[in-house]
């Protein structure tokens, strides 16, 4: 079992573009969560999708939006970039009793 | 969820016992107390968890005092590999609960 995967692994992005960022939840594994990790800071919840619909959403401007597909899988967009969302993004995914999270994705931009 | 108050930083002999002391006096009668810690740029990875009863896995012992209002993480044997920002968080079980992190304790284990 791979364990859940992101992609790509570092990216790079300048002010204004857009970017989708994608994650492969752990098999068995139907939730998938988005987190923000700015350096030095805590990872801070961006939202959560479950059966393709976003279920929960953290503090963070409609700039930021999700997908999930049928596989589970998901992705981040992120348009209208600020120099601000450079960050780790995380990925976690989840069981009913369990939450695992991703090596992330980091995000720069210039 | 209930808010954590950990120490900034700590340091570790290696081969010792690493004390991670938590604070959560806020805490309410169906949260539980989770620990992750996350190596350097890496994912957060979970340590164990734990409701009001003193819990050990293979990885840590979780000590939650009486009245559930702080607890303690112990790594009885502290190595490099153990140099990690650990997090102390109190929230609902089960995996469809969004974790809110504070800034954790950064531990830096010492040769």
């Amino acid at each position: 079992d791979a364990g859940v995967t992101q992609s790509p692994t570092h990216l790079i992005k300048t002010r204004g573009q857009q970017v989708t960022l994608r994650c492969s939840p752990k098999s068995g594994h139907d939730t998938v969560s988005w987190y923000q990790q700015a350096l030095g800071q805590g990872p801070q919840f961006i939202f959560q999708y479950y059966e393709e619909e976003e279920r929960q959403r953290g503090n963070f401007p409609d700039r930021f939006s999700g997908h999930q597909f049928p596989n589970y899988s998901s992705e981040l967009n992120v348009n209208a970039l600020l120099l601000g969302d450079s960050a780790l993004y995380l990925c976690a995914s989840s069981s009913t009793r369990e939450q695992f999270f991703g090596p992330g994705t980091r995000l720069t931009v210039l | 969820d209930a808010k954590t108050t950990q120490p900034t930083s700590m340091d570790c002999a290696e081969g010792r016992a690493a004390n991670l002391p938590c604070n959560h006096s806020t805490i309410s009668g169906n949260e539980y107390v989770y620990w992750y810690r996350q190596i350097h740029s890496q994912g957060p990875q979970y340590i164990i968890h734990g409701l009001k009863n003193n819990e050990t896995n293979e990885m840590a012992s979780l000590i939650i005092t009486e009245d559930r209002k702080s607890s303690t993480l112990i790594l009885p044997h502290a190595t490099l590999r153990d140099t990690a920002v650990y997090y102390c968080i109190v929230r609902l079980s089960g995996g469809y609960q969004k974790v809110t992190f504070g800034i954790g304790t950064k531990l830096q284990v010492i040769p």
